[in-house]
Order: structure tokens, then C-alpha cells, then sequence
């Protein structure tokens, strides 16, 4: 079964520093990962997604994935951090078993940015 | 594209009566819905898949009696907690799938914020 594991709850950096978000994988088939931010109280917006074509992903706001099928990871990052980048940011994989497409979310990792 | 609404935003009520939340695909037709519960600083949790015509399937542990879902149309999804208790308060967020395409990627509503008192 397909899942998603975040290596740590909470990330924190200084405005301007390298942002780096851990996703950790693990699927039956290859797979499409997602990376999805949420402000609070609020939905969830697309970042960034990989769907068996390049590699190096590119997304909104500055944000960068890359899929590492050697090591099961999409890990997120991000050159230099702005203070609205704080928010909750979900890793999640399709699961394309069932028939459904279901999309199976990791705990998350809040990230919070200081002046 | 691919704006997904949801309403109401926020809901107040009264423990033993029915809440309806709408899911709406503004601008294109989504044959696939998603329903999922999240808690306070907690990630998303899918409650059902809601296909439209045709009856929802529900994850294992969510009651299908208590939280129905009812997809009438290729634009509209709605969720219905039926005899509301405290322990149901939660941010409830809707999700609609594009059309094939785009590698299942889902759209998300706002959230509707459900407070049982």
C-alpha cells in the first residue's frame, strides 16, 4: 500500500535561509507525488507535482522537488525563505489502487520563518 | 481553472440536529469527489469518494449513517452530519479530481469549519 511519511513536525529557518522539506515515499507502482501548502484555515494549493517526467520539478512561489526513485524521496526546497512562506505543507502520493486515485497525505511539517 | 467552493465557510449547531455542507466545481465537471475531516494540527483525513450517480464510498471507520453524501451532479457534492455531537467539530475540506489528464491531481475547497455545541 501506497504511503507518505514526513521526517519532522515542525521546521524552522531565518528569512533568506535554504528551506527544506523531507517526504519519504513508499509505493507499489510508480508513482505521482504532490506537494500541497495550507495557510490556516484555509484549503490546500497545489506547490508542485511529479508525474513520471522530469525529475526536477518545479512549482509555484520559488519551490523545487526532486524525485529520487533510489532513495523514495520528493523532497521539498526552496532557495531562500519569505516570511509568507510559513505555513503547513502535506506531502502526499496517489494511490491508484481501487480504481479511485486516491491521494494519501503525510502528517505534514509546519514551517515557520524568523525575521 | 479548476476552482473548487465550498459552503457554508464556518457553521455553529446545536448538538442532535443535521449540518449540509456543499462542494462546488465552479468551472469544470468533476465526475470525483473527496470529502476529508482534518483536526487541529492534524493532516487530512479521507473520509469518503463521492462519484457522481452513484452512491459514495466511505474508508473504513467512517460512519456511512451519520456522514452522507450525496453527488448529484457533475458539479456539485454535499455532506450531510446527521445528528451533530461535539466530538463531529472539526474543519471539514471537499476535493475535486480534474478530468483525466492530469495525473489525479485534486483540487481542494476551503474548508467549512464545524463547531457542535
Amino acid at each position: 500500500a501506497q504511503s507518505v511519511t514526513q521526517l519532522g513536525s515542525h521546521v524552522s529557518v531565518s528569512e533568506g535561509a535554504l528551506v527544506l522539506l523531507r517526504c519519504n515515499y513508499s509505493s507499489s507502482v510508480p508513482p505521482y507525488l504532490f506537494w500541497y501548502v495550507q495557510y490556516p484555515n484555509q484549503g490546500l494549493q497545489l506547490l508542485l507535482k511529479y508525474t513520471s517526467a522530469a525529475t526536477l520539478v518545479k512549482g509555484i512561489n520559488g519551490f523545487e522537488a526532486e524525485f529520487k526513485k533510489s532513495e523514495t524521496s520528493f523532497h521539498l526546497t526552496k532557495p531562500s525563505a519569505h516570511m509568507s512562506d510559513a505555513a503547513e505543507y502535506f506531502c502526499a502520493v496517489s494511490d491508484r489502487t481501487g480504481g479511485y486515485n486516491k491521494l494519501i497525505f503525510g502528517a505534514g511539517t509546519r514551517l515557520a520563518v524568523h525575521p | 481553472g479548476a476552482v473548487v467552493s465550498q459552503h457554508p465557510s464556518w457553521v455553529i449547531c446545536k448538538s442532535g440536529t443535521s449540518v449540509k455542507i456543499e462542494c462546488r466545481s465552479l468551472d469544470f465537471q468533476a465526475t470525483t469527489m473527496f470529502w476529508y475531516r482534518q483536526f487541529p494540527k492534524q493532516s487530512l483525513m479521507l473520509m469518503a469518494t463521492s462519484n457522481e450517480g452513484s452512491k459514495a464510498t466511505y474508508e473504513q471507520g467512517v460512519e456511512k449513517d451519520k456522514f452522507l453524501i450525496n453527488h448529484a451532479s457533475l458539479t456539485l457534492s454535499t455532506l450531510t452530519v446527521t445528528s451533530a455531537h461535539p466530538e463531529d467539530s472539526s474543519f471539514y475540506i471537499c476535493s475535486a479530481r480534474v478530468p483525466p489528464g492530469r495525473a489525479d491531481e485534486q483540487f481542494f475547497g476551503p474548508g467549512t469549519r464545524l463547531t457542535v455545541l
